[in-house]
Formats: C-alpha cells, sequence, structure tokens
C-alpha cells in the first residue's frame, strides 16, 4: 500500500543554520505531496504543496520538489528561526481514496537562539 | 474566517467509560474527516464524511467505535467501550470537496487518556 517514511527526529540546529527533513514515498501512480506543520497547541497547517512530477512547492521560506525519480519530497530551508521549531509531517494524497491524506511520522526540529 | 473547532481539548477517563468528541468543520466544508493521531505517529484516517454520509469508515473501529454528522454540519465520534489503547489525539478536519487538490483544515484535536 501507500507510504510515506520520514527521517526521525528530533532535529536540533541553531538558529539561521539550513534545513533538510528527508521523506520518501510509496505509491501507486502520481500522488500529490505534502508538507504540514504542527506548532505546539495548535492543529496541522498545511506548509507547502506539489502535484506533480517536477513541481516545487514553496511558502514561509521553506520549499520541497516533487522527485518522482527518487521518490522523494524533502523539505529544506536555507535559515531557520526559532520561531520554526514544529512537528513536520510529510503526506501523500491517495488518488484512490479521493483526498484521503497518508502521513508519515513526523519529525519534530527544535531551533535554538 | 473562525477555523475548525474541536472540544473537548483534553478528556481523561477511566476504561470501559463512554466518551464523546465533538467536531465544528468551516463553514461550507462539505467534507469531513476525523483522524486519529498516536503518539510520535502522524495521523490516521478513521472516517470521511461528505454531507451527511460516510462515504469512507473502513478504518474505524466499529465495534467499539461511532460517528455521525447529522444535518451535515457538526459531526460527533464516540467510543464506547474506551480501552487502554485509545488514547490518543483525535482530529477534525474539513474541506471544501474530496476532490484532491482541496486542502484540508484541521483543528486542534481532542488528547484523549484512558487510565
Amino acid at each position: 500500500g501507500n507510504s510515506v517514511t520520514q527521517m526521525e527526529g528530533p532535529v536540533t540546529l541553531s538558529e539561521e543554520a539550513f534545513l533538510t527533513i528527508n521523506c520518501t514515498y510509496t505509491a501507486t501512480g502520481y500522488p500529490s505531496l505534502f508538507w504540514y506543520v504542527q506548532y505546539p497547541g495548535e492543529g496541522l497547517q498545511l506548509l507547502l504543496k506539489a502535484t506533480k512530477a517536477d513541481d516545487k512547492g514553496s511558502n514561509k521560506g521553506f520549499e520541497a520538489t516533487y522527485r518522482k525519480e527518487t521518490t522523494s519530497f524533502h523539505l529544506e530551508k536555507g535559515s531557520v528561526q526559532v520561531s520554526d521549531s514544529a512537528v513536520y509531517f510529510c503526506a501523500l494524497s491517495d488518488l484512490g481514496g479521493y483526498n484521503k491524506l497518508i502521513f508519515g511520522a513526523g519529525t519534530r526540529l527544535a531551533v535554538h537562539p | 474566517e473562525a477555523g475548525v473547532v474541536q472540544s473537548p481539548r483534553y478528556k481523561i477517563i477511566e476504561k470501559k467509560q463512554p466518551v464523546a468528541f465533538w467536531c465544528n468543520p468551516i463553514s461550507g466544508h462539505n467534507t469531513l474527516y476525523w483522524y486519529r493521531q498516536n503518539l510520535g505517529q502522524g495521523p490516521e484516517l478513521l472516517i470521511r464524511y461528505e454531507n451527511e454520509e460516510a462515504v469512507d469508515d473502513s478504518q474505524l473501529p466499529k465495534d467499539r467505535f461511532s460517528a455521525e454528522r447529522l444535518k451535515g454540519v457538526d459531526s460527533t465520534l464516540k467510543i464506547q467501550p474506551a480501552e487502554l489503547g485509545d488514547s490518543a489525539v483525535y482530529l477534525c478536519a474539513s474541506s471544501l470537496g474530496q476532490g484532491n487538490y482541496n486542502e484540508q483544515f484541521f483543528g486542534p484535536g481532542t488528547r484523549l487518556t484512558v487510565l
């Protein structure tokens, strides 16, 4: 079945460091891919998405490129801030399930001043 | 615009007791989802509604879980009786429709602890 695998956390960085959170997926066909973020005490929020191969999603300085050849959707940011501390979830949309999201386990990011 | 509202935010009960969670989706959103998020894991879909119809409940443990969405707006998820393994965060989400490009908006969740 379809699945998403994320790098394990926590990821601990200093402010202004470069961030990469790896995400790979297994799916039949060409699903849409998403990154959601969950700040402490809040619900999940869509951070960015890509709906076809080679698409790049971007938002708030974060980027991820849909790589069909490597079945990956790695999240990157050039310079993280303390306010980016959160849990990040990679997800795919199960085409057969009509917008059914399948999530990875999440990666906790802690950014220190 | 108000987001997805869930209540209660926290619930602690003893095993074998019943419990219910309530969700009010974003106004105008026809599609409503209930997810369960176990500690250290991503959310997993329990049930999806299109208006008042449950169109995907394949992951809902029907022996003890039930859900309803009367009038196609608010929804209630119930567990009876609760077991220790039901401790998790229960998330409600809504979207405009069921298409793959319709963003799902999540509520803050209800954290259930079963003792």
